[in-house]
């Protein structure tokens, strides 16, 4: 089965700390990784996404590093502010199969003020 | 949420009863999904959907089937619901399969 390992499950960062959300996967044929955001009440949205050809994506304050080699990659949120406060998922996909997501089972992150 | 509208949004049910949750795009996009949301499992693919009358099963497709006879709307069936197939439901779209995946608001369903 494919899978997506995500880590930690919980995290608690205080406001203006770095806050680090990491991913592995099994699957060599992934070619496609998101990060979703999401709220209570709300649907997942899609954050950041990064393809394997670049070692790292960085909009705003969100960065996604990736590691080809050892199949994995990581979130990183810096200046995290109260609002940031969510559920992120990492996720994969291949090109075949409609380009179906594996998720990761999320990180509930919470930005103390 | 990308034009995209999932009804109803929250339900209670009991157990054996039929139940079909709708999911309404606005934006002609031809890759419409289901997925499952629960408590450590992240999300999960229970169909999908590459255009209309054209779908597929993921990963968790014991227990529902789908049907899609128009461009916009993707229909979720429990044909007989079970208490473990209570959960979040979310429906997403894409335009192909080289764009991102959008998500809808979310259905509550409760099997009692």
């Amino acid at each position: 089965q494919q899978q997506v390992k995500q880590s930690p499950q919980s995290l608690i960062v205080q406001k203006g700390g770095i806050s680090i959300i990491n991913c592995a996967y099994e699957n060599t044929a992934f070619d496609y990784f998101p990060w979703y955001q999401q709220f209570p009440g709300k649907g997942p949205a899609l954050l950041i996404a990064i393809r394997p050809d670049v070692s790292e994506k960085k909009e705003g304050r969100f960065t996604i590093s990736f590691n080809k080699s050892a199949k994995q990659f990581s979130l990183h949120i810096m200046d995290s502010q109260p609002g940031d406060s969510a559920t992120y998922f990492c996720a994969a996909s291949s090109s075949g199969s409609a380009r179906q997501l594996t998720f990761g089972s999320g990180t509930q992150l919470t930005v103390l003020p | 949420d990308a034009g995209i509208t999932q009804s109803p949004r929250h339900k209670v049910t009991e157990t054996g009863t039929p139940v079909t949750l709708r999911c309404h795009q606005t934006e002609n996009h031809r890759y419409m999904y289901w997925y499952r949301q629960d408590p450590g499992h992240g999300l999960r693919l229970i169909h999908y959907s590459y255009g209309v009358k054209d779908t597929d099963k993921g990963e968790v497709s014991d227990g529902y089937s789908v049907s899609r006879s128009k461009t916009e709307d993707f229909l979720l069936t429990l044909e007989s619901a079970t208490s473990s197939q209570t959960s979040v439901y979310f429906c997403a779209i894409s335009e192909s399969t080289h764009y991102e995946q959008y998500f809808g608001p979310g259905t509550r369903l409760t099997v009692t």
